[in-house]
């Protein structure tokens, strides 16, 4: 039983193209959230959902757009493509308490690649 | 600078042998921390939280000094299996932004 899964795990597409990726946890955590990993392997946070609304927006290019229709996924749409977009983009989910955010759990990754 | 800052890698080392990473972090109100592993073309997975009290798990204990801001990660009795990325992680305060070194890279050869 997969606890955060990310569809597609591959995505070849043109500049200039619209393309989603989904994501879904069945971990029942409220917090999930997108990060980009691009070619030299830093992982940076995009997004921060918590219970369907937005916390973090990372100064991520408005060609972004993250929608959550429920707490168990987070959708990421992106317009219009540029080839700087081409990395691999990891969902994940956590559970938050007055700690601070617990153990995130990362979905396998979507490789996307802009030609 | 970074907001979370790791060792430059790779680290390069022998089956059976001590490695120490470390980390040092930008905000003293950062709540919460982390070592992840991450292995070549996957999603990085929790290796242990980091608590001021100090933590051991079989091999591996980590360390947290919160006066000066700094994280380590030490592993024991390396293994083959050990050779992957180390990723340091801290949560901001409010705990919704986590913030990820560059990572660490990892040999451990026979």
């Amino acid at each position: 039983d997969t606890a955060v899964s990310q569809t597609p795990k591959y995505l070849v597409t043109q500049m200039g193209n619209d393309k989603s990726i989904k994501c879904e946890q069945n971990l029942g955590h409220d917090t999930m959230y997108w990060y980009k990993q691009d070619s030299k392997k830093f992982l940076k946070i995009m997004f921060s959902y918590n219970n369907k609304e937005l916390i973090i927006n990372e100064t991520v290019p408005n060609r972004f757009s993250p929608k959550s229709p429920d707490k168990a996924h987070l959708n990421l749409h992106i317009n219009s493509l540029e080839l700087g977009d081409s990395a691999v983009y990891f969902c994940a989910s956590s559970a938050v308490t007055s700690g601070g955010a617990g153990e995130q759990f990362f979905g396998p990754g979507t490789r996307l690649t802009v030609l | 600078r970074k907001e979370v800052e790791q060792d430059p890698g790779p680290f390069n080392v022998p089956e059976g042998a001590t490695v120490a990473f470390n980390c040092t972090y930008s905000n003293s109100a950062s709540q919460s921390f982390f070592w992840y592993r991450q292995d070549c073309r996957k999603e990085p997975k929790l290796l242990m939280s980091v608590y001021s009290s100090g933590n051991e798990d079989g091999r591996f204990t980590a360390q947290l000094n919160r006066a000066s801001q700094y994280i380590s990660l030490l592993i024991r009795d390396s293994k083959l299996s050990d050779s992957a990325t180390y990723l340091c992680v801290v949560n901001t305060p409010g705990g919704f932004k986590t913030i990820f070194g560059a990572g660490t890279r990892l040999f451990v050869k026979a």
